[in-house]
C-alpha cells in the first residue's frame, strides 16, 4: 500500500521556539494533504488542508499565522510551529490519499506515523 | 454538516470474545464512505474496514466486519475472536461526497481493552 512518512517522531523544543513537521508520500503524488491534532485519547481534529502550488485551508479556530503550511512539492508538505507554547503540546498526525486510486469517497487515507510534540 | 459520533468511551472485551464498537452518523450527502481506523498506543493509524453507502452487503475484512444499518444511520465494528493486540483505540470516520479534496471526519473514539 502507499505510505506516507512524518518526521520527526517525537520533538521537544523550547518555548518561543519554532518547529517543523514533515510529511512526505514516498511512493505517489499527493495534490492534498492533511493536518490533524490529536489529544491523549481524543479525536483527530483536522487542522487544515494543505494543497500543492496554493494556500493551505485552515479549519475555523486553527490559528494560520501560528501553524503555518507548505506544500511545496507533490511529495511534501510542512507543518510550521511558530513561536510554540506549553499548550501547542500535542500529538500532530498528517495524512494523504493516493490520486491514482481515484476521487472517490471509498478511497483509503493513509496516515503518517505522527509527531508528539512536547513544548517545555 | 457531517457528523461521527462514537458513544462508548471505553470497552472490555474477554480474550476469544467478540465485541461491537458503536458508531452512528449524520450526514445529507447521499453518496458517503465509512471508515473505521485502529490506533495503538504508538499513534499509528491503521485502516481496517471501509462500507460505502451505496453498498447492499455488509463489509468485512478478516475478524472485522461492520454492521452496516443506513435507515439508522450507524456502522458499527464487530471484532471476532479477541487477541490481546486488539487493545487500543478505535475510530470511526466520513468521508462524505462534497467533502474538499476528501477529508475525513473522525468520531470520539473507543479504547479497547482485551483481557487475557
Amino acid at each position: 500500500g502507499a505510505v506516507v512518512s512524518q518526521h520527526p517522531s517525537r520533538v521537544i523544543c523550547k518555548s518561543g521556539t519554532s518547529v517543523k513537521i514533515e510529511c512526505r508520500s514516498l511512493d505517489f503524488q499527493a495534490t492534498t494533504m492533511f493536518w490533524y491534532r490529536q489529544f491523549p485519547k481524543k479525536s483527530l481534529m483536522l487542522m487544515a488542508t494543505s494543497n500543492e502550488g496554493s494556500k493551505a485551508t485552515y479549519e475555523q479556530g486553527v490559528e494560520k499565522d501560528k501553524f503555518l503550511i507548505n506544500h511545496a512539492s507533490l511529495t511534501l508538505s510542512t507543518l510550521t510551529v511558530t513561536s510554540a507554547h506549553p499548550e501547542d503540546s500535542s500529538f500532530y498526525i498528517c495524512s494523504a490519499r493516493n490520486p491514482g486510486t481515484g476521487e472517490g469517497v471509498n478511497t483509503e487515507a493513509f496516515f503518517g506515523q505522527g509527531t508528539r510534540l512536547t513544548v517545555v | 454538516a457531517q457528523k461521527i459520533t462514537q458513544t462508548q468511551p471505553g470497552m472490555f472485551v474477554q480474550e476469544k470474545e467478540a465485541v461491537t464498537l458503536d458508531c452512528t452518523y449524520d450526514t445529507s450527502d447521499q453518496s458517503y464512505g465509512l471508515f473505521w481506523y485502529k490506533q495503538p498506543s504508538s499513534g499509528e493509524m491503521i485502516f481496517l474496514i471501509y462500507q460505502g453507502s451505496y453498498d447492499e452487503q455488509n463489509a468485512t475484512e478478516g475478524r472485522y466486519s461492520l454492521n452496516f444499518q443506513k435507515a439508522r444511520k450507524s456502522a458499527n465494528l464487530v471484532i471476532s475472536a479477541s487477541q490481546l493486540g486488539d487493545s487500543a483505540m478505535y475510530f470511526c470516520a466520513m468521508r462524505g461526497y462534497y467533502n474538499q479534496g476528501g477529508k475525513l471526519i473522525f468520531g470520539q473514539g473507543t479504547e479497547l481493552s482485551v483481557k487475557p
